[in-house]
């Protein structure tokens, strides 16, 4: 299994303060995607960044990747309550038709 | 976009019963379909992907006999879970992937729950 670590696991901060979320692999790959999940929730797709992509925005997502390093990172900005939620990051070695290997997730409390 | 659903949303059975949940992909052919289970405050784990028309692909350590999964359409992929244990509870997710998009989409996922 190439399953990701995330950190960190749990993270807490203020309305309106970026929140930073890492994510590290183990293999190769193709991609890396990274989702939002509430509590007891299905999945939103939050944002994809290809093998040969250093960086993507959406909004207020930013995200990096570094595959010399075997890492990702997440960043959002101004943060609202509402981005309140679990995030993951996970890797495909294929296109969208392989399975994903997801990291275990970062837990952020956006505190109002 | 894509759109995948899954039924039911929740389900509680008693242990030794069978449980059948079923995902569907409302306005696209999904060629590849893959079944997820996320235990509580656990990141989601692949249990196994099919191929419409063709026997499941499942990951190492999910008993093919216990989780069934049948993929008879480019619409719809079941997962029957045999003779449910407590610790089978779980919420487990399906994804299609279809050829008209780059990427999986995720149902909102079934909440198991076994007494």
């Amino acid at each position: 299994s190439q399953q990701g670590e995330e950190d960190p696991q749990a993270l807490s901060i203020q309305e309106g303060e970026n929140a930073t979320m890492n994510c590290s692999y183990k293999t190769s790959i193709n991609n890396l995607q990274w989702y939002r999940q509430n509590s007891g929730r299905g999945l939103v797709h939050l944002i994809l960044i290809r093998s040969n992509e250093r960086e993507k925005h959406s909004g207020r997502l930013r995200v990096t990747l570094d595959t010399s390093k075997k890492s990702s990172s997440l960043l959002i900005t101004a943060s609202r309550a509402a981005d309140t939620a679990s995030y993951f990051c996970a890797t495909g070695s294929g296109g969208g038709a392989d399975g994903l290997t997801f990291g275990k997730g970062t837990h952020l409390i956006i505190q109002p | 976009g894509a759109v995948v659903s899954q039924h039911p949303s929740r389900v509680i059975c008693k242990s030794g019963t069978s449980v059948k949940i079923e995902c569907r992909s409302l306005d696209f052919q999904a060629t590849t379909m893959f079944w997820y289970r996320q235990f509580p405050k656990q990141s989601l784990m692949l249990m196994a992907t099919s191929n419409e028309g063709s026997k499941a692909t499942y990951e190492q350590g999910v008993e093919k006999d216990k989780f069934l999964i049948n993929h008879a359409s480019l619409t719809l992929s079941t997962l029957t879970v045999t003779s449910a244990h407590p610790e089978d509870s779980s919420f487990y997710i399906c994804s299609a992937f279809g050829t008209a998009y780059y990427e999986q989409y995720f149902g909102p996922g079934t909440r198991l729950t076994v007494t």
